[in-house]
């Protein structure tokens, strides 16, 4: 049974540049959670797809933008990459439970650095 | 605002000792508190959630404590492994949504032969 699984593991872009980073979430989990983790901080929540829709975010700007497939694979894209964009995304899934949120299950994430 | 504060922020311990790591929290209202291991460049692993009626969960050597009253949670990890060293996150969720999920900074334990 293959866990949250996410791509690339590892990227360097440069200012301005956009990214996107891709989740595959734990078998029978149809909901995906996106986080941002700095050096030495804890994740903050970016947002949460299910049924392909946006369902809460967090308080990041619109520069951070997501999308959930029909086989509750999701994407992160970031536009106009700033150097504070730098950091560790984490992706984690979780089954559907009416918006109050279950276990996570979190992917090894994707270390994203911006030059 | 809703915050997470652990302590102490990094702990050197000998390998088969004890250590017990703290968590504080504002979160209101509260939901459930939870505990996460994070290896080094590796994601979060679930070690224990804890719900406002429980006061002690156990896995394995870690064991959890919460005290809803005065809103704090402690992680006790006995018999200390090599393997233990990692940060260890304290999580507290708010209304039970995704959005209120507030993740302390972390306590980066290493476990020294």
């Amino acid at each position: 049974d293959a866990g949250v699984t996410q791509s690339p593991t590892h990227l360097i872009k440069t200012r301005g540049q956009q990214v996107t980073l891709r989740c595959s979430p734990k078998s029978g989990h149809d909901t995906v959670s996106w986080y941002q983790q700095a050096l030495g901080q804890g994740p903050q929540f970016i947002f949460q797809y299910y049924e392909e829709e946006e369902r809460q975010r967090g308080n990041f700007p619109d520069r951070f933008s997501g999308h959930q497939f029909p086989n509750y694979s999701s994407e992160l894209n970031v536009n106009a990459l700033l150097l504070g964009d730098s950091a560790l995304y984490l992706c984690a899934s979780s089954p559907w439970t009416g918006g109050v949120i279950g276990e996570l299950f979190f992917g090894e994430g994707s270390r994203l650095t911006v030059l | 605002k809703n915050q997470v504060e652990q302590s102490p922020q990094s702990l050197i311990i000998l390998e088969g000792k004890n250590c017990t790591l703290q968590c504080n929290y504002t979160v209101s209202p509260f939901s459930n508190l939870r505990w996460y291991k994070q290896d080094t460049g590796r994601g979060p692993v679930s070690l224990t959630i804890m719900t406002f009626s429980e006061n002690t969960k156990s896995n394995g050597r870690y064991t959890a404590t919460l005290d809803a009253d005065t809103k704090q949670s402690s992680l006790h990890i006995t018999a200390s492994q090599l393997s233990d060293s990692a940060s260890y996150i304290c999580v507290v969720t708010g209304s039970g949504s995704a959005r209120q999920l507030t993740f302390g900074s972390g306590t980066q334990l290493t476990v020294l032969p």
